[in-house]
Protein backbone atom coordinates (compact mmCIF):
# COMPACT_ATOMS: atom_id res chain seq x y z
CA UNK A 1 0.00 0.00 0.00
CA UNK A 2 1.15 3.42 -0.95
CA UNK A 3 1.32 5.72 1.92
CA UNK A 4 2.74 9.00 3.87
CA UNK A 5 3.14 8.67 7.00
CA UNK A 6 3.47 12.27 9.12
CA UNK A 7 4.89 12.74 12.47
CA UNK A 8 2.82 13.24 15.45
CA UNK A 9 1.09 16.78 17.07
CA UNK A 10 3.28 19.63 18.14
CA UNK A 11 2.69 22.09 20.40
CA UNK A 12 5.36 25.07 20.70
CA UNK A 13 6.35 28.42 21.82
CA UNK A 14 7.01 31.09 19.40
CA UNK A 15 10.34 31.68 18.57
CA UNK A 16 11.28 28.31 18.76
CA UNK A 17 12.13 25.77 15.81
CA UNK A 18 10.56 22.51 14.77
CA UNK A 19 10.92 19.77 12.22
CA UNK A 20 8.18 17.45 10.92
CA UNK A 21 8.75 14.68 9.16
CA UNK A 22 6.54 13.08 6.14
CA UNK A 23 7.68 9.60 5.76
CA UNK A 24 6.76 7.47 2.31
CA UNK A 25 6.14 3.68 1.86
CA UNK A 26 5.10 1.24 -1.28
CA UNK A 27 6.44 3.16 -3.69
CA UNK A 28 9.97 4.14 -5.07
CA UNK A 29 10.22 7.48 -3.06
CA UNK A 30 12.58 9.45 -5.50
CA UNK A 31 10.45 9.05 -8.07
CA UNK A 32 7.76 11.40 -6.61
CA UNK A 33 7.91 15.10 -5.45
CA UNK A 34 6.54 15.69 -1.92
CA UNK A 35 4.23 18.79 -1.67
CA UNK A 36 3.34 20.39 1.43
CA UNK A 37 0.14 21.89 2.22
CA UNK A 38 -1.22 24.19 4.78
CA UNK A 39 -4.69 24.28 6.36
CA UNK A 40 -5.52 27.33 8.91
CA UNK A 41 -8.32 26.07 11.32
CA UNK A 42 -11.20 26.38 10.27
CA UNK A 43 -9.81 27.41 6.21
CA UNK A 44 -8.57 26.43 3.01
CA UNK A 45 -5.85 24.59 1.74
CA UNK A 46 -2.42 26.47 1.25
CA UNK A 47 0.15 25.33 -1.05
CA UNK A 48 3.56 26.03 0.73
CA UNK A 49 6.01 24.24 -1.91
CA UNK A 50 7.50 21.05 -2.97
CA UNK A 51 10.70 19.07 -3.04
CA UNK A 52 12.23 16.66 -5.32
CA UNK A 53 13.31 13.29 -3.40
CA UNK A 54 15.64 13.05 -6.41
CA UNK A 55 17.72 15.63 -6.15
CA UNK A 56 16.40 18.16 -3.36
CA UNK A 57 15.75 20.82 -5.59
CA UNK A 58 13.06 22.75 -3.78
CA UNK A 59 10.27 25.15 -4.60
CA UNK A 60 8.30 27.62 -2.34
CA UNK A 61 5.12 29.37 -2.88
CA UNK A 62 6.22 32.90 -2.79
CA UNK A 63 4.12 32.92 0.68
CA UNK A 64 6.06 30.74 2.27
CA UNK A 65 9.86 31.46 1.27
CA UNK A 66 11.74 32.46 3.63
CA UNK A 67 9.98 31.17 6.50
CA UNK A 68 10.30 27.18 5.85
CA UNK A 69 12.76 25.09 4.53
CA UNK A 70 12.53 21.49 2.83
CA UNK A 71 14.48 18.55 3.36
CA UNK A 72 14.25 15.38 2.37
CA UNK A 73 16.86 11.98 3.43
CA UNK A 74 15.99 9.84 0.43
CA UNK A 75 17.83 6.41 2.04
CA UNK A 76 14.96 6.23 4.70
CA UNK A 77 12.27 7.68 2.57
CA UNK A 78 11.63 10.87 4.81
CA UNK A 79 10.84 14.44 4.12
CA UNK A 80 10.98 16.98 6.68
CA UNK A 81 9.35 20.29 6.87
CA UNK A 82 10.97 22.99 9.42
CA UNK A 83 10.95 26.31 10.76
CA UNK A 84 13.47 28.23 12.87
CA UNK A 85 11.56 30.63 14.50
CA UNK A 86 7.71 30.05 14.72
CA UNK A 87 4.57 32.13 14.73
CA UNK A 88 1.54 31.88 16.75
CA UNK A 89 0.29 32.25 12.94
CA UNK A 90 1.44 29.02 11.62
CA UNK A 91 -1.00 26.74 13.82
CA UNK A 92 -2.20 24.88 11.30
CA UNK A 93 -2.39 21.84 10.06
CA UNK A 94 0.55 20.48 7.65
CA UNK A 95 -0.22 17.99 5.02
CA UNK A 96 2.15 16.40 2.99
CA UNK A 97 1.18 14.78 -0.53
CA UNK A 98 2.49 12.95 -3.48
CA UNK A 99 2.63 14.66 -6.85
CA UNK A 100 2.06 11.51 -9.75
CA UNK A 101 2.62 13.32 -13.05
CA UNK A 102 1.36 11.42 -16.29
CA UNK A 103 -0.26 11.78 -19.48
CA UNK A 104 -4.29 11.08 -20.39
CA UNK A 105 -5.10 11.68 -23.34
CA UNK A 106 -3.18 14.79 -25.10
CA UNK A 107 -2.87 15.89 -21.93
CA UNK A 108 -0.34 16.00 -18.90
CA UNK A 109 -1.46 16.27 -15.87
CA UNK A 110 0.03 16.98 -12.65
CA UNK A 111 -1.97 15.58 -9.17
CA UNK A 112 -1.92 15.10 -5.66
CA UNK A 113 -2.76 11.08 -5.44
CA UNK A 114 -1.49 10.31 -2.02
CA UNK A 115 -2.01 12.52 1.25
CA UNK A 116 -0.48 12.21 4.31
CA UNK A 117 -3.00 12.35 7.37
CA UNK A 118 -1.65 15.69 8.46
CA UNK A 119 0.46 16.71 11.82
CA UNK A 120 -1.18 19.40 14.02
CA UNK A 121 1.08 22.47 14.91
CA UNK A 122 0.08 24.41 17.88
CA UNK A 123 2.18 28.09 18.48
CA UNK A 124 1.08 29.18 21.77
CA UNK A 125 2.45 30.97 24.88
CA UNK B 1 -0.75 33.72 -10.01
CA UNK B 2 -3.70 31.85 -10.63
CA UNK B 3 -6.50 32.60 -8.64
CA UNK B 4 -9.33 30.13 -8.55
CA UNK B 5 -13.16 30.88 -7.37
CA UNK B 6 -15.27 28.02 -6.31
CA UNK B 7 -19.34 28.64 -6.51
CA UNK B 8 -21.59 28.82 -4.33
CA UNK B 9 -19.47 29.02 -1.10
CA UNK B 10 -21.97 26.49 0.55
CA UNK B 11 -24.25 24.11 -1.45
CA UNK B 12 -27.31 22.44 0.73
CA UNK B 13 -28.71 19.28 -0.92
CA UNK B 14 -30.25 16.04 0.00
CA UNK B 15 -28.95 12.53 -0.09
CA UNK B 16 -30.35 11.42 -3.76
CA UNK B 17 -30.03 14.95 -5.35
CA UNK B 18 -27.43 16.24 -7.89
CA UNK B 19 -24.78 18.51 -7.08
CA UNK B 20 -23.03 20.64 -9.26
CA UNK B 21 -19.90 22.67 -8.28
CA UNK B 22 -18.26 25.44 -10.14
CA UNK B 23 -14.55 26.38 -10.71
CA UNK B 24 -13.64 29.77 -11.91
CA UNK B 25 -10.01 30.28 -12.83
CA UNK B 26 -8.58 34.29 -13.42
CA UNK B 27 -6.97 33.10 -16.32
CA UNK B 28 -7.29 29.82 -19.11
CA UNK B 29 -5.66 26.49 -17.80
CA UNK B 30 -4.68 23.53 -19.54
CA UNK B 31 -7.11 20.64 -19.47
CA UNK B 32 -4.60 18.55 -17.59
CA UNK B 33 -3.89 20.78 -14.72
CA UNK B 34 -7.09 20.88 -13.24
CA UNK B 35 -7.69 18.61 -10.20
CA UNK B 36 -10.69 18.25 -7.64
CA UNK B 37 -10.29 16.64 -4.03
CA UNK B 38 -12.18 15.96 -1.47
CA UNK B 39 -11.56 16.88 2.29
CA UNK B 40 -13.81 15.18 5.15
CA UNK B 41 -14.05 16.75 8.85
CA UNK B 42 -11.10 15.73 10.56
CA UNK B 43 -9.20 13.68 7.15
CA UNK B 44 -6.83 14.75 4.48
CA UNK B 45 -7.90 15.51 1.24
CA UNK B 46 -8.59 12.90 -1.36
CA UNK B 47 -8.33 13.02 -4.98
CA UNK B 48 -11.00 12.44 -6.90
CA UNK B 49 -10.84 13.78 -9.83
CA UNK B 50 -7.72 15.01 -12.27
CA UNK B 51 -7.32 16.35 -15.92
CA UNK B 52 -10.53 17.99 -15.61
CA UNK B 53 -12.53 14.76 -16.02
CA UNK B 54 -10.69 11.73 -14.86
CA UNK B 55 -11.50 9.71 -12.09
CA UNK B 56 -9.02 9.22 -9.43
CA UNK B 57 -8.44 5.02 -8.56
CA UNK B 58 -10.97 3.84 -6.54
CA UNK B 59 -14.21 7.00 -7.30
CA UNK B 60 -17.70 6.23 -7.77
CA UNK B 61 -18.67 7.17 -11.34
CA UNK B 62 -21.33 9.41 -9.95
CA UNK B 63 -18.43 11.81 -9.71
CA UNK B 64 -17.59 13.37 -12.76
CA UNK B 65 -15.75 16.49 -13.98
CA UNK B 66 -15.83 18.70 -16.58
CA UNK B 67 -14.67 22.34 -18.20
CA UNK B 68 -11.97 23.99 -20.37
CA UNK B 69 -10.41 26.92 -20.52
CA UNK B 70 -11.01 29.17 -17.21
CA UNK B 71 -14.62 27.53 -16.36
CA UNK B 72 -14.37 23.50 -14.63
CA UNK B 73 -17.06 21.62 -13.21
CA UNK B 74 -17.53 19.03 -10.80
CA UNK B 75 -20.95 17.05 -10.78
CA UNK B 76 -22.00 14.38 -8.19
CA UNK B 77 -24.91 12.66 -10.19
CA UNK B 78 -26.99 11.44 -6.87
CA UNK B 79 -25.25 12.55 -3.43
CA UNK B 80 -24.85 9.55 -0.92
CA UNK B 81 -24.30 10.31 2.94
CA UNK B 82 -20.59 10.19 2.60
CA UNK B 83 -20.55 12.85 -0.52
CA UNK B 84 -21.23 15.72 2.08
CA UNK B 85 -17.88 17.38 2.58
CA UNK B 86 -16.05 19.80 1.06
CA UNK B 87 -14.63 20.04 -2.33
CA UNK B 88 -11.60 22.10 -3.52
CA UNK B 89 -10.80 22.67 -6.73
CA UNK B 90 -6.72 22.74 -7.40
CA UNK B 91 -4.64 24.06 -10.56
CA UNK B 92 -0.61 23.56 -11.26
CA UNK B 93 0.57 26.29 -13.31
CA UNK B 94 3.90 28.17 -13.65
CA UNK B 95 5.52 25.36 -11.23
CA UNK B 96 2.72 26.16 -8.63
CA UNK B 97 -0.01 24.75 -7.08
CA UNK B 98 -2.95 26.70 -6.41
CA UNK B 99 -6.39 26.13 -4.52
CA UNK B 100 -9.56 27.53 -5.05
CA UNK B 101 -11.33 28.22 -1.43
CA UNK B 102 -13.49 25.10 -0.94
CA UNK B 103 -17.54 24.45 -1.17
CA UNK B 104 -18.97 22.70 1.37
CA UNK B 105 -22.20 20.48 0.13
CA UNK B 106 -23.61 19.89 3.52
CA UNK B 107 -26.96 17.94 3.87
CA UNK B 108 -30.44 20.06 3.68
Amino acid sequence: EVQLVQSGAEVKEPGESLTISCKGSGYFFPNHWINWVRQMPGKGLEWMGRIDPSDSYTYYSPSFEGHVSFSVDKSIATAYLQWSSLKAADTAIYYCARRVAGAEGRYYYYSLDVWGKGTTVIVSS
Amino acid sequence: EIVLTQSPGTLSLSPGERATLSCRASQSITSGYLAWYQQQPGQAPRLLIYATSSRATGIPDRFSGSGSDTDFTLTISRLEPEDFAVYYCQQYGSSMYTFGQGTKLEIK
